[in-house]
């Protein structure tokens, strides 16, 4: 079955600091890939996405690029805020109108002034 | 902007006790689902809905039913409540069409005492 592995936390950063959360995937066909974010007592919001092989999701500073020959979509910011602590999560849905989204299990990042 | 709406934010049941979470979706979107976050497990499916009154297992629906009676609502039943159900639940929906954006709802944090 489909699967995502991310790395295991926690993460701890100073601020300013280089971001990579590593995330691979096993899946069959062509999937879409997300990172989705979790601030503290909140729900996940979508940060980023990917549908196709090569695509580039960016959205405030984080980027991650679909990589299919690696199956990887790697996370990375290039200097982080204090305000960027959270869980951050991987997922992929594997296509279709009734496709399901699997989850990583999650990053948890700490980033200290 | 979608709005995910669960109606409540904090509950606290005893054992034995049915309880609904319900949740209210304003995007007219055709999916919808049912998850509990829980630490070092990640977010796991309870079950899914194609569409009004249809409705899919997912990975971990035992102890758990659900309703969907009209396309912006979807309850989750928990039908005698034990401990090992307390947690994050989180709701969310889509669009019926491959690879797009699950938007979430904020949680619903359960204790069962």
């Amino acid at each position: 079955g489909n699967s995502v592995t991310q790395m295991e936390g926690p993460v701890t950063l100073s601020e300013e600091a280089f971001l990579t959360i590593n995330c691979t995937y096993t899946a069959t066909g062509y999937p879409s890939l997300f990172w989705y974010v979790q601030y503290p007592g909140e729900g996940l919001q979508l940060l980023l996405k990917a549908t196709k092989a090569d695509d580039k999701g960016s959205n405030k500073g984080f980027e991650a690029t679909y990589r299919k020959e690696t199956t990887s979509f790697h996370l990375e910011k290039g200097s982080v805020q204090v305000s960027d602590s959270a869980v951050y999560f991987c997922a992929l849905s594997d296509g279709g109108g009734s496709e399901k989204l699997v989850f990583g299990k999650g990053t948890k990042l700490t980033v200290n002034p | 902007d979608v709005k995910v709406t669960q109606s409540s934010r904090y509950l606290v049941k005893r054992t034995g006790e049915k309880v609904f979470l319900e949740c209210v979706q304003d995007m007219d979107h055709e999916n919808m689902f049912w998850y509990r976050q829980d630490p070092g497990l990640g977010l796991r499916l309870i079950y899914f809905s194609y569409d009004v009154k249809m409705k899919e297992k997912g990975d971990i629906p035992e102890g758990y039913s659900v309703s969907r009676e009209k396309k912006e609502r979807f309850s989750l039943i928990l039908e005698s409540a034990s401990t090992n159900q307390t947690s994050m639940y989180l709701c969310a929906s889509r669009t019926w069409t491959a690879g797009n954006t699950i938007y979430f709802g904020e949680g619903s944090w359960l204790t069962v005492v």
